[in-house]
């Protein structure tokens, strides 16, 4: 799997949005981009997953560069609740045998939500 | 529809000892992996079980070891822990090996080691 490369910490205001980034320039043409999130004590969370198209859900919303090299996580309307580690894994998504069934984590970004 | 649920939440153990660590995986999975993670850092992954049998395993001693029942559930196995194995050991689900949306994760146990 491609290594990717996220910043340690960000904050953000509450309400405001929280664009998190990440460098894959590594990635093959049949790696998807994924993020997690893990709330202190707890496991961790899905939020997202793209291969090359912009991608929206109920969470976030992800960007990826047309070189898809790097990728962004967006969260529209930050809450504290939303205030985590935040982890970006590249990664085949369907398990075709061999050494692609696992999830490689990094240490994360660890975005705080200030009030 | 239930989550992973994990037993037990917490576990204090001493160096030498053995311990097993259980997983429920969520309804329609069939797929179960065990991370370790220590503090400060990214859950690592320990292995994989599927249909029963490991399917897949990380950079681990034999010590670590696992079983998937029948109804999907696992459980961890730690012979002779060190002090090292102090972590949050985190079971994940899925369907097929891997899901559409990846993997669904417990709470995890926190083990110490002392």
């Amino acid at each position: 799997d491609a290594k990717t490369t996220q910043p340690t910490s960000m904050d953000c205001a509450e309400g405001r949005a929280a664009n998190l980034p990440c460098n894959h320039s590594t990635i093959s043409g049949n790696e998807y981009v994924y993020w997690y999130r893990q709330i202190h004590s707890q496991g961790p969370q899905y939020i997202i997953h793209g291969l090359k198209n912009n991608e929206t859900n109920e969470m976030a919303s992800l960007i990826i560069t047309e070189d898809r090299k790097s990728s962004t996580l967006i969260l529209p309307h930050a809450t504290l609740r939303d205030t985590a580690v935040y982890y970006c894994i590249v990664r085949v998504a369907k398990n075709s045998g061999g050494s692609n069934y696992k999830l490689t984590f990094g240490k994360g970004t660890l975005l705080t939500v200030n009030p | 529809e239930t989550g992973v649920t994990q037993s037990p939440t917490h576990l204090i153990k001493t160096r030498g000892q053995q311990v097993t660590l259980r997983c429920s995986s969520q309804s329609g999975h069939n797929t179960v992996s065990w991370y370790q993670q220590a503090l400060g850092q990214g859950p690592q992954f320990i292995f994989q079980y599927y249909r029963e049998e490991e399917n897949g395993r990380g950079n681990f001693p034999p010590r670590f070891s696992g079983l998937q029942f029948p109804n999907y559930s696992s459980e961890l196995n730690v012979n002779a822990l060190e002090l090292d194995d102090s972590a949050l050991y985190l079971c994940a689900s899925s369907s097929q090996g891997w899901g559409n949306y990846g993997y669904t994760f417990g709470s995890g146990t926190r083990l110490t080691v002392v």
